[in-house]
């Protein structure tokens, strides 16, 4: 069984700053997701991740596969990304199936 | 863009009734999975589908669960009798080359 762990758990910044959100995992993987939560409870696909570093537009996701750890990061935070962050794992085969993180809940002010 | 759909985005219901979630996923992917998240809580794996069979299912997915594909569109989850600690968000997912594509949720509520 995967253990997913998120830090931080919570994280309030100002506009404008650089964020980092940190997730590692206990067992090998295929791939790793980034997901975006909204408070109305919709799940956003951001990344899926199984080497390297991924980037769109404002957000850059790394994995480093040996040491079982990715991170999310979003550069010149803006109110707007305030949510919540979830990493998932997934492994591979004809059951692929996520194991999710708890989430970080991100607070950008203006 | 295409996108999974799901309905009713909010139930409320007796406990011990009968509730049917409908999700619609993206027509060209094969894999389809529910999802479940307490409030509060970290999204939970509920079963997963493929070719038109349960491919694998969470402790969670008990004998009062169960999905189907009634049709080339729909795929549903029904838990027969539903109990209090049901309450929760459900979320359907599809599919395509390790990329899962969420529905928006069906937020249920058991009284």
């Amino acid at each position: 069984k995967n253990e997913v762990e998120q830090s931080p758990q919570n994280l309030t910044a100002q506009e404008g700053e650089f964020i980092t959100i940190n997730c590692s995992y206990s067992v090998g993987i295929s791939a790793l997701h980034w997901l975006q939560q909204h408070p109305g409870g919709g799940i956003v696909s951001l990344f899926m991740l199984s080497s390297g570093k991924k980037k769109h537009g404002r957000l850059i996701a790394t994995i480093n596969i040996q040491e079982k750890h990715s991170s999310l990061h979003i550069t010149a935070s803006h109110p707007r990304d305030s949510a919540v962050y979830i990493c998932a794992v997934g492994n591979g085969g004809s059951n692929y199936k996520l194991t999710f993180g708890k989430g970080t809940l991100l607070t950008v002010n203006p | 863009e295409p996108e999974v759909t799901q309905t009713p985005s909010h139930q409320v219901t007796q406990m011990g009734q009968e509730v049917i979630l409908r999700c619609v996923p993206i027509s060209n992917h094969l894999y389809f999975y529910w999802y479940r998240q307490i409030l509060g809580q970290k999204v939970e794996f509920l079963v997963s589908f493929y070719n038109n069979e349960i491919s694998e299912k969470s402790e969670i997915f008990d004998d009062q669960f169960s999905v189907e594909r009634p049709d080339g569109s729909n795929f549903t989850l029904k838990i027969r009798s539903t109990k209090l600690e049901d309450s929760a968000m459900y979320f359907c997912a599809s599919m395509r080359v390790e990329t899962q594509y969420f529905g928006p949720g069906t937020r249920l509520l058991v009284l």
